[in-house]
């Protein structure tokens, strides 16, 4: 079974620069999640999808992120513009059901790099 | 508040001693989850196991071990006769509910094991 597919691993950008993530989570996976890691820290979530429905996107920083699930499958996280304080790892994760006690699945990040 | 506590942030052992991996949470729900994840050099987070709330019992896999305690809210892990492999970043992470009735994953800040061969 393939685990949760993430797109590009790497990037690099100038500051106010557009940038875009993609995630695949597994498959049959009703829950999704975008986490921020940054450097010796733990992953922090951004956002919560159940299904195509946001259900918890209090620390997504509006003023310039944005999230979309489209059609309750991959989904695409959207920094604009992207400011020098954005550097960070940005991971996908999925659990099979809606509750807490799911385990979550992460894939490998994307290492965003912002100068 | 729901909080976790790693507090040792880097460890170094040589190979084949033994090396436990300290884990406090904090959290006022009597229903919840506790997990452990590995995060090797390679970046993504490898699952390793998930307890619930209402069970104490000692779990052992292998060459882990985890050491669950809800009288001093503590989920330790073991790793017994350390490889070189065993090379990573481990977080600990609690899944309760908030405030507002949807549950909530809080990872703590990891501590990094050195295996020196």
């Amino acid at each position: 079974e393939a685990g949760v597919v993430q797109s590009p691993r790497y990037k690099i950008i100038e500051k106010k620069q557009p940038v875009a993530f993609w995630c695949n989570p597994i498959s049959g996976h009703n829950t999704l999640y975008w986490y921020l890691q940054n450097l010796g820290q733990g992953p922090e979530l951004l956002i919560r999808y159940e299904n195509e429905e946001a259900v918890d996107d209090s620390q997504l920083p509006k003023d310039r992120f944005s999230a979309e699930r489209l059609k309750g499958v991959d989904s695409t996280l959207k920094i604009q513009p992207a400011e020098l304080g954005d550097s960070a790892v940005y991971l996908c994760a999925s659990s099979l059901g809606t509750s807490g006690r799911d385990t979550q699945y992460f894939g490998p990040g994307t290492r965003l790099t912002v100068l | 508040a729901q909080k976790v506590t790693q507090a040792q942030t880097e460890i170094s052992v040589v190979e084949k001693e033994d090396v436990t991996l300290d884990c406090v949470y904090e959290t006022r729900d009597t229903t919840y989850y506790l997990f452990w994840y590995k995060q090797p050099p390679s970046g993504e987070l490898v699952f390793l196991i998930r307890r619930n709330s209402f069970d104490e019992q000692n779990e052992i896999s292998g060459r882990y071990s985890w050491n669950f305690q809800k009288s001093t809210s503590s989920f330790n892990f073991t790793i017994t006769a350390s490889q070189v492999v065993d090379s990573a970043v481990y977080f600990c992470a609690l899944s309760d509910t908030t405030t507002s009735g949807t549950y909530k994953y809080i990872f703590g800040t990891g501590t990094r094991l050195k295996v020196l061969a």
